[in-house]
């Protein structure tokens, strides 16, 4: 059984570009969530994906999207990035339905200068 | 979704000491989750806890929730450098969809 999966690992982009990051879910999982981790604060709701189609979102502005393919994997796209974007980024896969775990990648910091 | 507070932000202490972290809410929590988060990693689940009163052990770790269930807290017995890191209570809604409190950051100095 693998585990959750991140890349790339760190990234360093320019205000007003864009930015894909991957996820791999867990063996079995059907759901992937996304969350943004400011430094010092935990990590707020940006997304789910569950069946390829978005299963709730949080209080993001809709240049943050994202994929989820057959295979359960997900990306998250961030478009005209901002200095506040910067952050760690968490993809989280879970088994909707299947009870209350969930589990975490070990993240992508993203650093918008 | 409600608002999560966590307290004390920051807890510095020497191993062996016990320590106790909390989690709080003006309203009623579904289910709660306790998350470890050391640097530059991911969340890792602790424990989820879903009934008023439940108290829950593991190992040296003994989590509790409130009666009422609109708190929770952690306690660490015999502190070791190991249990440095963030420590986040989180709250399912939603099917699958959590809301995390901002976290304690703890360090146990050896």
């Amino acid at each position: 059984e693998t585990g959750v999966t991140q890349s790339p690992t760190h990234l360093i982009k320019t205000r007003g570009q864009q930015v894909t990051l991957r996820c791999s879910s867990q063996s079995g999982h059907n759901t992937v969530s996304w969350y943004q981790q400011a430094l010092g604060q935990g990590p707020q709701f940006i997304f789910q994906y569950y069946r390829e189609e978005e299963n709730g979102r949080g209080n993001f502005p809709p240049r943050f999207s994202g994929l989820q393919f057959p295979n359960y994997s997900s990306e998250l796209n961030v478009n005209a990035l901002e200095l506040d974007d910067s952050a760690l980024y968490l993809c989280a896969s879970s088994l909707l339905g299947g009870g209350y775990e969930q589990y975490f990648g070990p993240g992508t910091r993203l650093t918008v200068t | 979704t409600q608002l999560l507070e966590q307290s004390p932000q920051f807890l510095s202490i020497q191993e062996g000491e016990n320590l106790t972290v909390y989690c709080n809410s003006s309203s009623v929590f579904s289910s709660l989750q306790w998350y470890r988060q050391e640097p530059g990693e991911g969340p890792v689940l602790l424990v989820t806890v879903v009934t008023g009163g439940e108290v829950k052990k593991l190992k040296r770790l003994t989590f509790q929730f409130g009666d009422a269930r609109k708190d929770s807290s952690l306690h660490i017995t015999a502190a070791q450098p190991g249990d440095t890191g963030l420590y986040l209570c989180a709250e399912k809604y939603n099917f699958n969809k959590f809301y995390f409190g901002s976290g304690t950051k703890l360090n146990v100095k050896p």
